[in-house]
């Protein structure tokens, strides 16, 4: 079964708002991935997180990865139409395993 | 980042025939190529792993008579669904990665969408 759990599956945002996905694992996790997809398209990589309690920033997006290495968490401020899409965070205790995803759609 | 391509982009088959797809690496040699399936408004589903001169490792569920993988090359693997039926519809994505297991970063194709009329 799936050992990477996401949520919320879905998350319609205002623009202009903040939001976060969660990402949470029943194994201890040697590193997490983030990826997006946007619809219709393929999944697309964003980030890696290998370190304990390490934090990374790309522009309005921030990836954590928690102390125990088993969840994480991407944070987009300012959430704009172009960050539409479906976010998927992976992580592999011994193989890559995707999450289900969270499909975030934006409101002008 | 890596580039990798996926061929066919679409297609459209009958019942019961076969259908060969093609995931290259375009600048780099991936040890390491996965296939992945997924319908729709669904995440990725891990269909097999495979490395280069190796046999694939195909995930519990998955037909191994089915689904033909080989990867003969570091750049190119390629997936055949054999004798295809409506309920293999599907898009079908491959990645890949230049790091044995798959640990490092993957890198996927743009996909395959399979619609077995």
């Amino acid at each position: 079964g799936q050992q990477v759990m996401q949520i919320p599956q879905y998350q319609h945002v205002q623009e202009g708002e903040d939001f976060t996905t969660y990402c949470n694992s029943s194994t201890t996790l040697s590193n997490i991935q983030w990826y997006k997809q946007r619809p219709g398209g393929h999944p697309v990589f964003l980030i890696q997180l290998v370190k304990s309690g390490e934090v990374k920033k790309q522009k309005r997006l921030t990836f954590q990865f928690g102390e125990a290495k088993k969840n994480s968490s991407l944070h987009i401020t300012a959430t704009q139409t172009t960050d539409v899409g479906t976010y998927f965070c992976a992580g592999d205790p011994d193989k890559l395993s995707f999450g289900a995803g969270t499909t975030v759609t934006v409101r002008a | 980042g890596a580039v990798v391509s996926q061929h066919p982009s679409w297609v459209i088959c009958k019942s019961g025939t076969s259908v060969k797809i093609e995931c290259r690496s375009l600048d780099f040699q991936a040890t390491t190529m996965f296939w992945y399936r997924q319908f729709p408004k669904q995440s990725l589903m891990l269909m097999a792993t495979s490395n280069e001169g190796s046999k694939a490792t195909y995930e519990q569920g998955v037909e191994k008579d089915k689904f033909l993988i080989n990867h003969a090359s570091l750049t190119l693997s390629t997936l055949t669904v054999t004798s295809a039926h409506p309920e293999d519809s599907s898009f079908y994505i491959c990645s890949a990665s230049n790091q044995r297991g798959g640990l490092e970063t993957q890198y996927f194709g743009p996909g395959t969408r399979l619609l077995v009329l």
